[in-house]
């Protein structure tokens, strides 16, 4: 199994649509997961962190379940905006490097 | 503040041709990251560093060696540049250690003919 994997994609939806996108990764013992956003040619950014309790910021909201060793990222009302790829990234173990999953591509449609 | 930033942003070389990275950051970040990112293979971790004087290897670290001489800059070197490296580089720098945001420089785009 790989550390961290995602659907590449791509996912089109039109506007206002929902979508969703899971990570699972391989480390039982992992500790830190964060989704971050990269868009055509550019350099990654962080869009959020993942609690274990889950968190929402506006449109986004995402959610961790340990027992299934997964990520998820849910996008409400999708703008053309959020066109991008969806990176997971997962902390492995202690204080190695975060490990970063291939991404998943989103287009939104007008 | 200008973050992170890298140069040169694009490059050619020819193979066999050496040359030198820079990634310089100006947030007092301990942690700085050098990786690459090639089609349908996500951002791959070449060399890293958790302080000045300090690296380690990443996930992919033949054929490059690194320096961080000083905190705020971690260079990238190519000794003997092949094709296999053509790739976009992305710097990296964090406050600490795996917990913490890591903020990205704009990526140099290199291709080795």
């Amino acid at each position: 199994r790989k550390e961290v994997e995602q659907d590449p994609g791509p996912f089109n939806v039109p506007e206002g649509a929902t979508v969703a996108f899971n990570c699972t990764y391989s480390n039982s013992a992992s500790q830190s997961f964060f989704w971050y956003r990269q868009d055509c040619r550019k350099e990654p950014k962080l869009l959020m962190s993942v609690y274990s309790s889950g968190n929402e910021d506006g449109r986004f909201t995402a959610q961790l379940n340990r027992a299934s060793q997964y990520i998820s990222l849910l996008i409400r009302d999708s703008k053309l905006s959020d066109s991008a790829t969806y990176l997971c990234v997962v902390n492995m173990l202690g204080n190695t490097p975060l490990v970063f999953g291939k991404g998943t591509r989103l287009s939104v449609i007008a | 503040n200008a973050g992170v930033t890298q140069t040169p942003k694009f490059r050619v070389l020819k193979t066999g041709q050496s040359m030198t990275l820079l990634c310089a950051q100006d947030m007092n970040h301990e942690y700085m990251y050098w990786y690459r990112q090639d089609p349908g293979m996500g951002l791959r971790l070449i060399h890293y560093s958790v302080g000045e004087g300090t690296t380690a290897k990443g996930e992919v670290p033949d054929g490059y060696n690194v320096s961080r001489l000083k905190k705020q800059n971690f260079l990238l070197g190519l000794e003997s540049a092949a094709p296999s490296q053509t790739s976009v580089y992305f710097c990296a720098s964090s406050y600490s250690g795996a917990e913490d945001t890591q903020y990205f420089g704009p990526g140099t785009r290199l291709t080795v003919l």
